[in-house]
């Protein structure tokens, strides 16, 4: 059936590092995929979407690239800082436009 | 402009009790939603309400019901609170029921012993 899967975290990094998240996806056709972050005792919000492939969506230094080939959306990072360190939720939209969502990666900066 | 406020914030039941949550926007949008989330799960959607007057059953409906009492306003109810309904609920809403950004509250912390 429809899933989205992620890295299981927690994924520790030092601050500056480079960050990939992977996330795939099993959907039919070619659905808009998102990355949603939450931040410690906040609701999720938006953070970077791509509706069409090889669409690159960016958003506060990060970025994913829609791969059909691979039916994979990674997040990544150049530098990463202690304030990124949150939960990022990769999720796509089905045909009935409910979002299908991976069960999160937690990320932790170390300074 | 508040965005997606929720109420309570925590709530400890006993197995047996009912409640509901308060979930009410300011931004006008037409759809609203009810999410839990588990550890090491996603979310997952209970309920929905593409626009004022309706409501539909998500993936996880059952032990729920819900209330869209207007467009601002979306209530989810739990009428006898079960230890599998522990869990953190978001509130979302959307400007339509296409491809539009969910926003989503703060969340409720409910642990049913």
């Amino acid at each position: 059936g429809d899933s989205v899967t992620q890295m299981e975290g927690p994924v520790t990094l030092s601050e500056e590092a480079f960050l990939t998240i992977n996330c795939t996806y099993t959907a039919t056709g070619y659905p808009s995929l998102f990355w949603y972050v939450q931040y410690p005792g906040e609701g999720l919000q938006l953070l970077l979407k791509a509706t069409k492939a090889d669409d690159k969506g960016s958003n506060k230094g990060f970025e994913a690239t829609y791969r059909k080939e691979t039916t994979s959306f990674h997040l990544e990072k150049g530098s990463v800082q202690v304030s990124d360190s949150a939960v990022y939720f990769c999720a796509y939209m089905d045909s009935n436009y409910q979002l299908i969502w991976g069960a999160g990666t937690k990320l932790i900066i170390k300074p | 402009n508040a965005g997606v406020t929720q109420t309570p914030k925590f709530q400890v039941l006993k197995t047996g009790q009912s409640m509901t949550l308060q979930c009410a926007q300011d931004m006008n949008h037409n759809s609203m939603y009810w999410y839990r989330q588990d550890p090491g799960m996603g979310l997952r959607l209970i309920y929905y309400s593409a626009s004022e007057g309706t409501t539909d059953k998500g993936e996880v409906p059952n032990g729920y019901n819900v209330s869209r009492l207007n467009k601002r306003e979306f209530s989810l109810r739990l009428e006898s609170a079960a230890p599998s309904q522990t869990s953190v609920y978001f509130c979302a809403s959307s400007v339509g029921s296409g491809n539009y950004e969910q926003y989503f509250g703060p969340g409720t912390r409910l642990t049913v012993t």
